[in-house]
């Protein structure tokens, strides 16, 4: 089975700075790995998906980016924070091989003050 | 297009069942359920694949009527531990994006 890694597990950071998250897995090749946001006592929101290296594809238009430089790694970046990116990041992982399961990471939860 | 989940929420006594159902306006590839604890990411319950596969997690189960695009779990001789709040995620496509449910609060009180 795999395993998600995912650093920092909190982050305060002040509005327009920058920001990188990152997210790896252990356990499985060729996975789907994905972006999910959380609001505080909302729902989950997916802003990127990538289905292998350096393929990143974007559900909601905003000042975030993200990139996969490695088969196995995933990061989440921003070049200025507004208040409204404040929430709980998870990053989860379809595994390679035919699964339909995805699976969540640990999370990073990050407040823009 | 969002799944709707109802209800909002629902508090149970220990060993009382409950349903909760998922409803999506597109038609599935499957249903994805999980349940997430105060602070904690969501954790992988089961899910439902179109032509019938159906996984159990504890004495939680599910159904799927994909000619009407909807999803029940049910919970069966709730315990403490089955508090939380429940998502459904539907799978509309071949990439895997799910798309959330608002969310189903479940307190069980002793």
């Amino acid at each position: 089975s795999q395993t998600i890694h995912q650093w920092p597990a909190t982050l305060v950071q002040p509005v327009g700075s920058p920001l990188s998250l990152e997210c790896t897995v252990e356990g499985t090749s060729n996975p789907n790995l994905y972006w999910y946001r959380q609001a505080a006592g909302r729902g989950l929101q997916l802003l990127f998906y990538s289905v292998g290296i350096g393929q990143i594809s974007s559900e909601v238009p905003q000042n975030l980016s993200a990139s996969r430089p490695q088969d196995r790694q995933f990061i989440l970046s921003s070049k200025k924070l507004l208040l409204s990116d404040s929430g709980f990041y998870l990053c989860a992982v379809r595994p390679g091989g035919g699964a339909y399961e995805q699976y969540f990471g640990p999370g990073t939860r990050l407040t823009v003050t | 297009q969002q799944p709707v989940q109802s209800p909002q929420a629902v508090i149970l006594r220990e060993g009382e069942d409950a349903v909760i159902n998922c409803s999506s306006s597109k038609a599935l590839y499957s249903v994805h359920w999980y349940r997430q604890k105060h602070g904690e990411a969501p954790v992988f319950l089961m899910i439902l694949l179109k032509g019938g596969e159906q996984k159990g997690h504890e004495k939680i189960s599910a159904s799927f009527n994909e000619k009407k695009q909807q999803s029940s779990l049910y919970l069966t001789a709730s315990q403490l531990s089955y508090s939380g709040t429940y998502f459904c995620g539907s799978l509309t496509d071949s990439w895997g994006k799910l798309q959330f449910g608002a969310g189903t609060q479940v307190v069980v009180t002793p």
